[in-house]
């Protein structure tokens, strides 16, 4: 059960856009239209910022998007500001099980 | 308001045992799937376990199947995690979470516990 593979880091500017790839497989982000995308502040529990590839639960800003493309599902964070600085995880259904992501740290510079 | 709260963390021994509970409030407990991730120290997060709105299916990562065992008490909206033959590798905070799912398919989990911290350690 091999976890989805982020970029480690990513940063930006407040104000600027930066976005955050989710690669899996075949079997997993290939396959369904499950990923969501949290949000992980340090010391906290994870929030909920995307579901169902591009959907936003009750509450959360629409400066967060998702999309997918193939294997490849990505979170794109607009108008950037310093609350944004946060770890964040995508996470797929994989037939029966589930898989998050490896985790990307969003710097805001 | 939703509440999740995880207990029954804390230091074991490797090849020991540890119950873990999650006390939810706010929701109608026995209509949603739940579930549990972890977090090891500095490291990112790791599903665990799945378990329906009845109890009558339950789902594992590799990683712990066999060795974990997922359950609930709808009359106390209560989940919980029995987790045995625990190596040091199993070190995390533990979270529960609740799920919007339909026969094992999860749209999504939200919203997660603070969580509970368990250290396999001699």
């Amino acid at each position: 059960q091999s976890a989805l593979t982020q970029p480690a880091s990513v940063s930006g500017s407040p104000g600027q856009s930066i976005t955050i790839s989710c690669t899996g497989t075949s079997s997993d982000v290939g396959s369904y239209n499950l990923v969501s995308w949290y949000q992980q502040h340090p010391g906290k529990a994870p929030k909920l910022l995307i579901y169902e590839v591009n959907r936003w639960p009750s509450g959360v800003s629409n400066r967060f998007s998702g999309s997918k493309s193939g294997n490849t599902a990505s979170l794109t964070i607009s108008g950037l500001q310093a609350d944004d600085e946060a770890d964040y995880y995508c996470y797929s259904y994989a037939g029966g099980r589930y898989v998050f992501g490896t985790g990307t740290q969003v710097a805001v510079l | 308001e939703v509440q999740l709260l995880e207990s029954g963390g804390g230091l074991v021994q490797p090849g020991g045992s540890l119950r873990l509970s999650c006390a939810a409030s706010g929701f109608t407990f026995s209509s949603y799937a739940m579930t549990w991730v972890r977090q090891a120290p500095g490291k990112g997060l790791e599903w665990v376990s799945l378990l329906s709105s009845s109890g009558g299916n339950t789902y594992y990562a590799d990683s712990v199947k066999g060795r974990f065992t997922i359950s609930r008490d709808n009359s106390k909206n209560t989940l919980y995690l029995q987790m045995s033959s625990l190596t040091a590798e199993d070190t995390a905070i533990y979270y529960c979470g609740k799920g919007s799912c339909t026969n094992g398919v999860c749209i999504w989990f939200d919203p997660w516990g603070q969580g509970t911290l368990v250290t396999v350690s001699s």
